[in-house]
């Protein structure tokens, strides 16, 4: 069965912090996908990764950095969080041809105070 | 670019009833699929349509793919409320490494 975890559901930092989100999949899937989701605004792509080291700006990267060490695991930067970063954060892994079919994380409900 | 439109964005209806979401895309899109979202919670997989003529059918929910049309529907047959959720679609294609566009989200409400 396809599983994708984040690090955590819900976090609360204060602005300035440097926040990490992590997401991790077990399906040894070759690219992962960070959006930020808000109301109104639907699904966001942030930055995605087509394997390990290698990543591509999506269409709000501003604000954010990514890292893949590993092939399962990719992470979510905020380098110094502020208050309109408070959002869902949801990681995706994405299966191979023919489906590319995305497999979402349960997603971490992020309050930047 | 890839634009991907649904509707409506907001449907109540009866349970029992029947009902059928639309997504129009405006490019080629070698793949369409469809997501539903539970509140606070994350998206989950329903349908991935490969093809012109996909249909896929999962109990009270059905999908369908033309290609030529450019538009993919969401049927629901006979309606429950444990149906009420977020449906999202989102067309893919190309060698864009399985990025998608997503549509804005159908917010479907049954009622009794």
């Amino acid at each position: 069965d396809v599983k994708v975890t984040q690090s955590s559901r819900y976090l609360v930092k204060r602005t300035g912090e440097k926040v990490f989100l992590e997401c991790v999949q077990d399906m040894d899937h070759e690219n992962m996908f960070w959006y930020r989701q808000d109301p109104g605004l639907g699904l966001r792509l942030i930055y995605f990764s087509y394997d390990v080291k290698m990543k591509e700006k999506g269409d709000i990267p501003e604000g954010y950095s990514v890292s893949r060490e590993k092939k399962e695991r990719f992470s979510l930067i905020l380098e110094s969080a502020s208050t309109n970063q408070t959002s869902m954060y949801l990681c995706a892994s994405v299966a191979g041809p023919p489906t590319y079919e995305q497999y979402f994380g349960p997603g971490t409900r992020l309050t930047v105070t | 670019e890839l634009k991907v439109e649904q509707n409506p964005l907001f449907l109540s209806m009866q349970e029992g009833k029947n009902y059928t979401i639309y997504c129009n895309y405006s490019t080629t899109s070698d793949r369409l699929y469809w997501y539903r979202q539970d509140p606070g919670k994350s998206l989950e997989s329903l349908f991935v349509l490969l093809s012109n003529g996909a249909v896929k059918q999962e109990g009270r929910l059905m999908a369908s793919l033309d290609t030529k049309a450019r538009l993919s529907t969401l049927h629901i047959t006979a309606a429950v409320h444990d149906l009420s959720a977020t449906y999202f679609c989102a067309g893919g294609g190309g060698t864009s490494y399985g990025k998608l566009t997503f549509g804005q989200g159908t917010i479907l409400t049954v009622h009794p």
